[in-house]
């Protein structure tokens, strides 16, 4: 059973233009998400999270929207640099708990 | 600060051997998670370590067994290993157990275990 997924593998986009990454999940009890970028032979990177009580939070280039109707978050990276090319994963953790639940990542290549 | 520091970076076991796998936790972090991700998939929660005991448990059978340190490091150990290990194992470190949702957890960068 997949609590949170994210649905595209791979996403292509150009420089200076918005990059959205999207996830699913199916837990209601989750209250916190996050998102965690991923170079290769590196260890995955803390970008941003935001409360379940929120539907929106922002840092720089980075901004997370959560529509808790629909039980879908999203990224959006404005504007996208070649430098933002990674595999970027969804997570979720219940904050009384200590587990991550990820997704399955979704690979994006920003273009020059 | 020093951040998570995860060795060896890479190693190759035959299977049914035995395996340990070394984490240091950054400064100042109590919380010691392990995580497993194979090819192509997000990473999968294997247990938790807070103040040295055991704070919760995913689903790894219990051949796949841990410590804490007073230091706040861990090990990893995996018995009788099989072709399934094969996968790389993160480290994840927090500043206290009930605050990885607003802080985030701080990984290192894993070892790659490979199992012929």
């Amino acid at each position: 059973d997949q609590q949170v997924k994210q649905n595209s593998p791979s996403l292509s986009v150009q420089e200076g233009r918005i990059s959205i990454l999207n996830c699913d999940y199916t837990n209601s009890m989750f209250d916190y998400f996050l998102w965690y970028k991923k170079y290769p032979a590196e260890g995955p990177t803390f970008l941003i999270s935001i409360s379940s009580i929120k539907d929106k939070n922002e840092d720089g280039r980075f901004t997370v929207f959560l529509n808790k109707s629909a039980k879908h978050l999203s990224l959006h990276i404005v504007p996208s640099q070649p430098g933002d090319s990674a595999v970027y994963f969804c997570a979720a953790i219940l904050n009384a708990g200590n587990m991550l639940t990820f997704g399955g990542g979704t690979r994006l290549m920003v273009k020059p | 600060e020093t951040g998570v520091t995860q060795s060896p970076t890479h190693l190759i076991k035959t299977r049914g051997q035995q395996v340990t796998l070394r984490c240091s936790s950054q400064s100042g972090h109590n919380t010691v998670s392990w995580y497993q991700q194979a090819l192509g998939q997000g990473p999968q929660f294997i247990f938790q370590y807070y103040r040295e005991e055991e704070n919760g448990r995913g689903n790894f059978p219990p051949r796949f067994s841990g410590l804490q340190f007073p230091n706040y490091s861990s090990e990893l150990n995996v018995n009788a290993l099989e072709l399934d290990d094969s996968a790389l194992y993160l480290c994840a470190s927090s500043p206290d157990r009930h605050r990885g949702g607003s802080y985030g957890y701080t990984f290192g960068s894993g070892t790659r275990l490979t199992v012929v």
